[in-house]
């Protein structure tokens, strides 16, 4: 089963904030987070795994709720380059390389 | 470094016919996956291994194939390729370790005529 991303689209002013949320009906390993500009391949930005370790884009941050399976995103003083579809990854707690996405949240940022 | 490799780029199809996508990876990880995109739906998981000769199916493995004869190789088949098959495919990769991210080719633009 895919995460179930929200909302589907947010637009922002530079310098505003914003918020994506994740979550899971089964229990997770790992929560992934990476953004795709229109026309290319995914990027990475962040993992936050079991236990609170994190590892990821130092102006991108993100909680992990291990209990609720749920993962929030958080934009700060949003940037034109914030700009693209943001699609949070959920691994398993008891499966090996499979990584699910969800449908993804566009986020336009304008001036 | 050439990282996760993807060809074709782009390939149109008539319904029926077969063909191969390539995926190719140089940096000795475990994990493979192919995804499938399609506007509204994400990232949905076709296939994904966790080694050489071993692949499991994910979320909507109808009307494909994969196998994993070496680390490096991740082919995904179209046995008969349809016109619902029209969709932006990508390879991922990763090392072993689940604590790592996923790597992605640059797509490949499949259209069914």
């Amino acid at each position: 089963q895919q995460p179930v991303q929200s909302p589907q689209a947010v637009i922002l002013r530079e310098g505003e904030d914003a918020v994506i949320n994740c979550s899971s009906s089964k229990a997770l390993y790992s929560v992934h987070w990476y953004r795709q500009k229109h026309g290319e391949a995914p990027v990475f930005l962040m993992i936050l795994l079991k236990g609170g370790e994190q590892k990821g884009h130092e102006k991108i941050s993100a909680s992990f709720n291990e209990k609720k399976q749920q993962s929030s995103l958080y934009l700060t003083a949003s940037q034109l380059s914030y700009s693209g579809t943001y699609f949070c990854g959920a691994q398993g707690a008891d499966s090996w390389g499979k990584l699910q996405f969800g449908a993804g949240t566009q986020v336009v940022v304008t001036p | 470094n050439a990282g996760v490799t993807q060809t074709p780029k782009f390939q149109v199809l008539k319904t029926g016919q077969s063909m191969t996508l390539q995926c190719a990876q140089d940096m000795n990880h475990e994990y493979m996956s192919w995804y499938r995109q399609d506007p509204g739906m994400g990232l949905r998981l076709i296939h994904y291994s966790v080694g050489a000769g071993i692949t499991d199916q994910g979320e909507v493995p109808n009307g494909y194939n994969v196998s994993r004869s070496t680390t490096e190789d991740f082919p995904l088949r179209l046995l008969s390729a349809a016109p619902s098959q029209t969709s932006v495919y990508f390879c991922a990769s990763s090392d072993g370790d689940r604590r790592t991210e996923a790597f992605f080719g640059q797509g490949t633009r499949l259209t069914v005529v």
